[in-house]
């Protein structure tokens, strides 16, 4: 099956830094990467996602980027914010299951330092 | 529009006894998923309801199961509960099954077994 793994598990950033997670995939079918925002007690939120057609994807403060030949994929904040301290998953699927099966990996807390 | 909802949202169980835990997607969303949330393992697949038939299930034990009914709401079981079963359990939605639909989550149930 997908294996997902996730680096670094904690990052610590200055606010106004930029902050960036990175993520490898195990199997080259998977076509769909969502990242997940989850504050301390909260549900995970979707931030942004990227499907495998598309190199990169821009929202505000928030890139991904994707490279399927090494199969691995980026979230990068700009600016970051104190709000922004949170854990961070990302997450792949394949067209062999669904989009609500995804395999998550660890995850990476986020903390903003003013 | 009401997000996911799931019932209860804390509980305390002892070891041996069995629960039962609600969800409610969000109006219009057929698909239903189950997600263990734990610090050791972080976010596991559990299971997939669509059109009240289970599409894909996650390497769980048996004491696992669930159910979705007509009105795409949707429960899940924990038989024989044991200690290692205390963690967030956490139900997603989705309009349709499929690669790439977004799944939203709910606030999960935090079950803890003694």
């Amino acid at each position: 099956g997908e294996n997902v793994e996730q680096h670094p598990s904690t990052l610590s950033v200055q606010e106004g830094d930029s902050a960036v997670i990175k993520c490898t995939y195990s199997d080259s079918a998977s076509n769909y990467f969502p990242w997940y925002k989850q504050e301390l007690g909260k549900r995970p939120q979707l931030i942004i996602d990227i499907r495998s057609n598309v190199g990169e994807k821009k929202d505000q403060r928030i890139a991904v980027t994707l490279n399927k030949t090494a199969k691995h994929f980026s979230l990068h904040i700009t600016e970051t914010q104190p709000e922004d301290s949170a854990v961070y998953f990302c997450a792949a699927s394949t067209p062999t299951g669904t989009a609500s099966k995804l395999t998550f990996g660890t995850g990476t807390r986020l903390q903003v330092t003013l | 529009k009401a997000g996911v909802t799931q019932t209860p949202r804390y509980l305390i169980k002892t070891r041996g006894q069995q629960v039962t835990l609600s969800c409610s997607p969000i109006s219009g969303h057929r698909s239903v998923s189950w997600y263990q949330q734990t610090p050791g393992q972080g976010l596991q697949f559990l299971f997939e309801y669509f059109s009240e038939t289970q599409r894909n299930k996650g390497n769980f034990p048996g004491r696992f199961s669930g159910r979705q009914f007509s009105n795409s709401r949707s429960e899940m079981n924990v038989s024989t509960l044991e200690l290692g079963d205390s963690a967030l359990y956490l139900c997603a939605s989705s309009l349709v099954q499929g690669v790439g639909n977004t799944i939203y989550f709910g606030e999960g149930s935090w079950l803890t077994v003694v």
